[in-house]
């Protein structure tokens, strides 16, 4: 298996352009989760979904972040309008039914 | 709620010494332990867990850690580090039953010296 894929890798964008992260998680997960991590704040989470259901979105910070999953093996989230402090580098991970987390290898963004 | 400490930022070592990094929790519940282990510019990978049974857990690469309740802590310990061990470690805690609510320490590099 290929593990968890992001895309974008990197992301440089100016403030008040929309963002969007992308992700595939693992064939046959159930759970999928995004975190944010910076130096400040270390690793957050900000979402996760079970069987493509948003389960708890506490820790998105404000509207300009939203999350979707339209199916199994897609995932997107997006920042609009994005603002300078939202530069973090964004991790996707995935879940079987379980206690283990795959982490993709992140998307760093940058927002001028 | 839960947390998780890692009191130590960064720990110097040279190659082939031993090594421990230092986690302690707080939860007012039972609870799962994790370390995780984050190579530059990669995602977070698991080395090892703890959620019941045998204290003592061997995970990836040759760590392991000790669970050890009355004192809320769960170190990582590695006898001989190898350049390759360098990178970020995190600490992490989810209540028992809910490993979908994983709460991170703030991560401590090793830094291993030749």
């Amino acid at each position: 298996d290929a593990g968890v894929i992001q895309s974008p890798r990197h992301e440089v964008t100016e403030m008040g352009q929309e963002v969007t992260l992308r992700c595939k998680p693992i064939s046959g997960h159930n759970s999928l989760f995004w975190y944010r991590q910076t130096m400040m704040r270390g690793l957050e989470l900000l979402i996760y979904f079970n069987n493509n259901v948003p389960i708890d979105d506490s820790g998105m910070p404000e509207d300009r972040f939203s999350a979707k999953m339209p199916n199994a093996s897609f995932s997107t989230l997006k920042i609009q309008p994005s603002e300078p402090r939202d530069s973090a580098v964004y991790f996707c991970a995935s879940s079987p039914t379980g206690d283990e987390q795959f982490f993709g290898p992140g998307t760093r963004l940058t927002v001028l | 709620a839960q947390s998780v400490t890692q009191l130590d930022s960064q720990v110097p070592v040279f190659e082939e010494a031993p090594v421990e990094l230092r986690c302690n929790y707080s939860s007012s519940v039972s609870v799962y332990l994790f370390w995780y282990v984050q190579y530059p510019n990669q995602g977070l990978q698991l080395l090892l867990k703890y959620l019941s049974g045998s204290t003592l857990v061997k995970g990836i690469n040759g760590f392991e850690a000790e669970f050890n309740k009355s004192q809320t802590s769960f170190h990582l310990r590695k006898p001989s580090v190898h350049i390759s061990d360098t990178a970020e470690y995190f600490c992490a805690v989810s209540p028992w039953g809910a490993t979908n609510k994983l709460i991170f320490g703030t991560g401590t590099l090793l830094a291993v010296q030749p």
